[in-house]
Parts: structure tokens; sequence; C-alpha cells
């Protein structure tokens, strides 16, 4: 089967580095993909990992390990407005596969 | 581009009626997808189009459900009857090629069947 899983919750202060973990049991899958969806809204585009390695994009950075089944998103210099529900998502055969979604807290 | 356009967005029903929501994708987009979001379920996909064709409806709850796509402008979801547990936010999302390209999701439609 195909499974994602992230922590359901994670809090941090402003100003903080916070790192959101995804690990997945998929395989033959395109790339790893981040979106944010705040209270309300609908989920956005983060950033997108075809190959292991890192990628950033201003404040935030994604990471991929195809050997370790095994990704995160890393914020960093956390602003309140950051505080949103984040999902990593596997590409296969033109869908998407989405995670369970891991809610970020940021407090003054 | 405005984006994805969804209506109605916000939907009041009563069990046993008829449901039909509508997408319209962003121009240029080959890929329209159906999502259903629940606080117990995620974001699950229903149902994608590609070039207007229904490539995977594996996600579809069941036959109450339909989805048709009758040009490239224009997607509709329809729940008829409509049951209590179709309670949900129905996304609809567009993207220019496959998984490798950038989702774009629409605003949503929040239906509450009573």
């Amino acid at each position: 089967g195909q499974s994602l899983e992230q922590p359901s919750e994670v809090t941090a202060v402003e100003g903080a580095i916070v790192q959101i973990n995804c690990t997945y049991q998929t395989s033959g899958f395109y790339g790893l993909s981040w979106y944010q969806q705040h209270d309300g809204g609908a989920p956005t585009f983060l950033s997108y990992n075809a190959l292991d390695g890192l990628e950033e994009t201003g404040r935030f950075s994604s990471f991929l390990s195809r050997s370790d089944s095994y990704g995160y998103l890393l914020l960093q210099e956390l602003q309140m407005k950051d505080s949103a529900s984040y999902f990593c998502a596997v590409g296969r055969a033109d869908k998407l596969i989405f995670g369970t979604g891991t809610r970020l807290q940021v407090f003054p | 581009d405005a984006g994805v356009i969804q209506s109605p967005r916000h939907e009041v029903t009563e069990m046993g009626q008829e449901v039909t929501l509508r997408c319209k994708p962003i121009s240029g987009h080959d890929y329209l997808f159906w999502y259903r979001q629940t606080m117990m379920r995620g974001l699950e996909l229903l149902i994608y189009f590609n070039n207007n064709v229904p490539i995977d409806d594996s996600g579809m709850p069941e036959d109450r459900f339909s989805a048709k796509m009758p040009n490239a402008s224009f997607s509709t979801l329809k729940i008829q009857p409509s049951e209590p547990r179709d309670s949900a936010v129905y996304f609809c999302a567009s993207t220019l090629r496959g998984t490798a390209d950038t989702q774009y999701f629409g605003p949503g439609t929040r239906l509450t069947v009573l």
C-alpha cells in the first residue's frame, strides 16, 4: 500500500526553526511535494523535491532521501502567519497522494 | 488568471437532495482533480481528468457520486442522493502537466448535509 506519515502537531515560537518530517511507504513515485493550508483555506504549493537533497525557497527548505523513504520541511525564522497545516505528498501516475498533515502552531 | 474557480462556496442541503459542485480550472491546464477533505480522512483524491477524460475514479466513494468534464473549462461533481456523511470540504485542483507540476487548488466548497 501507500502511506505517508507526519506528526499530527508541532508547536514553536516566533523566530525559531521547526522541522516537519514525512515518512512514506510507497515506491515508483516522481517526487515529494509540500503544501501549506491555513484554516478555512485551500492547500497551496510550497516546494517540490524531484531528486534527493535539499531544495531552498526563502525561509522554507525541503529535503528528500529516497533510500531512507524520508523527507522533511524546514521552516526558519518562524512567523505567526506560518501557523497552518502542512502536507507532504508523493506524485504517482499523474496524481498526488497526500500525507495526514501536520498542524503547526507558532506562538509569540 | 483568476485561478481555479469553484461554486458554490458553501452549500447546506437536506439528506436525500441532489448536490452539484462546479469547477473551472485554470485556462490551459490539462489535468483536473476533485478532492474531499474531512478531519477523519484527511485529503482524499476522488477522481481526476486528463484532457477532459476521466483517468482514475477509484477514489469515488460509491455510485451516489459522479463527475463530468464536458469541456476544458468546466467540471461538475454530483452527489445524488446526498447523505450526512458526505459533509466535507470539496476541492477542485488543476495542473498543467502531471504530478511533477504544481497543483493549484480552488477555494473549495463546504458542503453540509443535514
